[in-house]
């Protein structure tokens, strides 16, 4: 099983500061590395797959970077509605795997 | 409008069953490889199980192999998740979702409980 393992746990940032998410997977997912941003009561919103190519509808301050077994998740700069909890998922291997989050939160 | 909507969900007993429906509309699911995934609440995200479009190919998570069967009916653009032997750590908001991750349920919740 692939284990993916995100830092920080907690990213503690004020409104217009750029966020940096990390995800580190246990072996190489190649380019197959998912990002969903959830927020509480909600369902998960995709926000990028393929590692780096944003989903539809998400704004351009949403970007993804890596391949192999480090990837970042980066929100240029923060907006009120941007504070919540981000997931990685890789889909490579079976079983599908998820990284355990990283909640931001208001500073 | 494109959604999925899961029904099902309740309170049950410990080693008890349960089937989680999901209603697909506004896409064509038929051409659909799914999911289910749960939360436990306050928790991460957990894969639980797959069925490609067809339903010919199906993959579960080892938590739940053996208990829970994954099934999908495209004629009435439904997929079913049937849950037996219900342990209290099966407590957990259920999703469906589109493999791709673009189509999310809005969850039903599961109760394990005497």
């Amino acid at each position: 099983e692939i284990v993916l393992t995100q830092s920080p746990g907690t990213l503690s940032l004020s409104p217009g500061e750029r966020a940096t998410l990390s995800c580190r997977a246990s072996q190489s997912v190649s380019s197959s590395l998912t990002w969903y941003q959830q927020k509480p009561g909600q369902a998960p919103r995709l926000l990028i797959y393929d590692a780096s190519k944003r989903a539809t509808g998400i704004p351009a301050r949403f970007s993804g970077s890596g391949s192999g077994t480090d990837f970042t998740l980066t929100i240029s700069s923060l907006e009120p509605e941007d504070f919540a909890v981000y997931y990685c998922q890789q889909r490579t291997n079976w079983p599908l795997t998820f990284g355990g989050g990283t909640k931001v939160e208001i500073k | 409008e494109v959604q999925l909507v899961e029904s099902g969900g309740g309170l049950v007993q410990p080693g008890g069953s349960l089937r989680l429906s999901c209603a697909a509309s506004g896409f064509t699911f038929s051409n659909d490889e799914m999911n289910w995934v749960r939360q436990v609440p306050g928790k991460g995200l957990e894969w639980i199980s797959y069925i490609s479009s067809s339903g010919g190919t199906i993959y579960y998570a080892d938590s739940v192999k053996g208990r829970f069967t994954i099934s999908r009916d495209n004629a009435k653009n439904s997929l079913y998740l049937q849950m037996s032997s219900l342990r209290a750590e099966d407590t957990a908001v259920y999703y469906c979702g589109e493999y791709s991750g673009r189509i999310w349920g809005q969850g039903t919740l599961v109760t394990v409980s005497s």
